[in-house]
């Protein structure tokens, strides 16, 4: 399996502030999502990165509030913008569709970055 | 949209089956699939089910049920590092998941 990293692995930020988490995968893949997991809870996808265009967004999830980008097949950004306590939560970025895996569905996930606003 | 059911706890003893039941109401249906996440880690994939049946790998085994929109999760023999979070998720079309609440198993001694 690829190797995915993120950084930062954590963060403790102001309200107010912004904070632009990377996603790194040392291969190229298909697709590129990032989700958000409070303690305790399950996944909430925010949205799919897409290559080259503006991303795809779920429902109550916006583009001024979580700026995504794509640049190239390996690399990703999520910003959480304007920053308050009830954006404390994990973050993590997943992919699908990495070379030489057999079931191209399956989603690898980064380790996360855990977000405190204060 | 999509909705999934799973029991948010289950305990068992070591050497115990446990079997994690998810049932799920969806707009698009591709398939199920379940992840595993240990405390502070990234969830991890288990097992994937498009058609109805059993799929078994190693200790666990997965179940789909398409006309009951349901699937569970087998765990056997279990072992003190099987304590987790185990989440189903419905696979839809365009690759996207959509994960339950997940269920916390607590293995005892």
């Amino acid at each position: 399996s690829a190797v995915i990293s993120q950084k930062p692995s954590r963060d403790i930020c102001q309200r107010g502030t912004s904070l632009t988490i990377q996603c790194q995968v040392d291969s190229q893949v298909t697709m590129m999502f990032w989700y958000r997991q409070q303690p305790g809870q399950s996944l909430t996808l925010i949205a799919t990165a897409n290559q080259g265009s503006e991303a795809t967004y779920e429902s109550g999830f916006v583009i001024d509030k979580f700026p995504i980008s794509r640049p190239n097949l390996t690399f990703s950004t999520l910003t959480v913008s304007n920053m308050s306590p009830e954006d404390s939560s994990i973050y993590l970025c997943s992919v699908v569709g990495l070379a030489g895996i057999k079931r191209d569905n399956e989603q690898f996930f980064g380790p996360g970055t855990r977000l405190t606003v204060l | 949209g999509q909705s999934l059911e799973q029991p948010s706890e289950v305990t068992a003893v070591e050497g115990a089956i446990v079997q994690i039941n998810c049932t799920y109401q969806t707009s698009g249906f591709y398939g199920l699939s379940w992840y595993q996440q240990h405390d502070g880690g990234a969830p991890t994939f288990l097992s994937y089910n498009a058609l109805d049946g059993l799929e078994e790998t190693g200790r666990f085994s997965s179940f789909l049920s398409r006309s009951d929109s349901y699937g569970y999760l087998l765990l056997q023999e279990l072992q003190m590092k099987d304590s987790a979070s185990y989440f189903c998720a419905v696979l839809d079309a365009g690759n996207m998941l959509t994960f339950g609440g997940g269920t916390r198993l607590m293995v005892k001694p």
